[in-house]
């Protein structure tokens, strides 16, 4: 299985830029995803293919890179991005990383 | 507007069997690939299988955490994905999520999901 890695909690202030990372344990190419979950709803699909912004996600949020290192950005950051974001890969079955935890301070 | 509503989930002992199903509507169902994955509470998501679409013939791949113990369908004339659990053990305890799926094997819709507790 390819395993993802991400920080587990991040705090910012509204307004603010945040970027979370995943980190994959092979490369990925560009076959990396985002979502968004907030407490006790489904996750939200965000990004796709890395960089590709799903059709009616605020342009707050991009990704980028490429293989092993994926970067979601939020900017600016505003106080109903409270939630957790996961990165997932689809290189091979699909997996997920353990999940940002992002609050505002 | 693409809707996806998981039902039939519980309590079950362990050993005991249980099917999931999630009715789909508002996109052609069987253009679609579609995707099992299930969530621990407080953990992160774990994808389980996905069926193919009409296209592809509808085959079927599995995590190989689930392989041999559940098995996904689905009724094209009723637009409905099913989740056959068999086996199940307490640490299957999840909510379960159907979740249609693109070519590229990421999932732009989630149903809002089904709670799964295997107790005894």
């Amino acid at each position: 299985d390819t395993v993802l890695t991400q920080s587990p909690a991040l705090a910012v202030s509204p307004g603010e830029r945040v970027t979370i990372s995943c980190r994959a344990s092979e490369s990925v190419s560009t076959r990396m995803h985002w979502y968004q979950q907030k407490p006790g709803q489904q996750p939200k699909l965000l990004i796709y293919g890395a960089s590709n912004l799903e059709s009616g996600v605020p342009a707050r949020f991009s990704g980028s890179g490429s293989g092993t290192d994926f970067t979601l950005t939020i900017d600016p950051v505003e106080a109903n991005d409270t939630a957790t974001y996961f990165c997932q890969q689809s290189w091979n079955d699909p997996t997920f990383g353990g999940g940002t935890k992002l609050e505002l301070k | 507007e693409v809707k996806l509503l998981e039902s039939g989930g519980g309590l079950v002992q362990p050993g005991g069997s249980l099917r999931l199903s999630c009715a789909a509507s508002g996109f052609t169902f069987t253009d679609f690939y579609m995707s099992w994955i299930r969530q621990p509470p407080g953990k992160a998501p774990e994808w389980l299988g996905v069926i193919r679409n009409k296209a592809n013939g509808y085959t079927t791949e599995y995590n190989p955490s689930v392989k041999g113990r559940f098995t996904i369908s689905r009724d094209n004339t009723q637009n409905i994905l099913y989740l056959q659990m068999n086996t199940l053990r307490a640490e299957d305890t999840a909510i379960y999520y159907c979740a249609r799926t693109r070519r590229g094997h990421y999932f732009d819709y989630w149903g809002q999901g089904v709670m799964v507790t295997v107790s005894s």
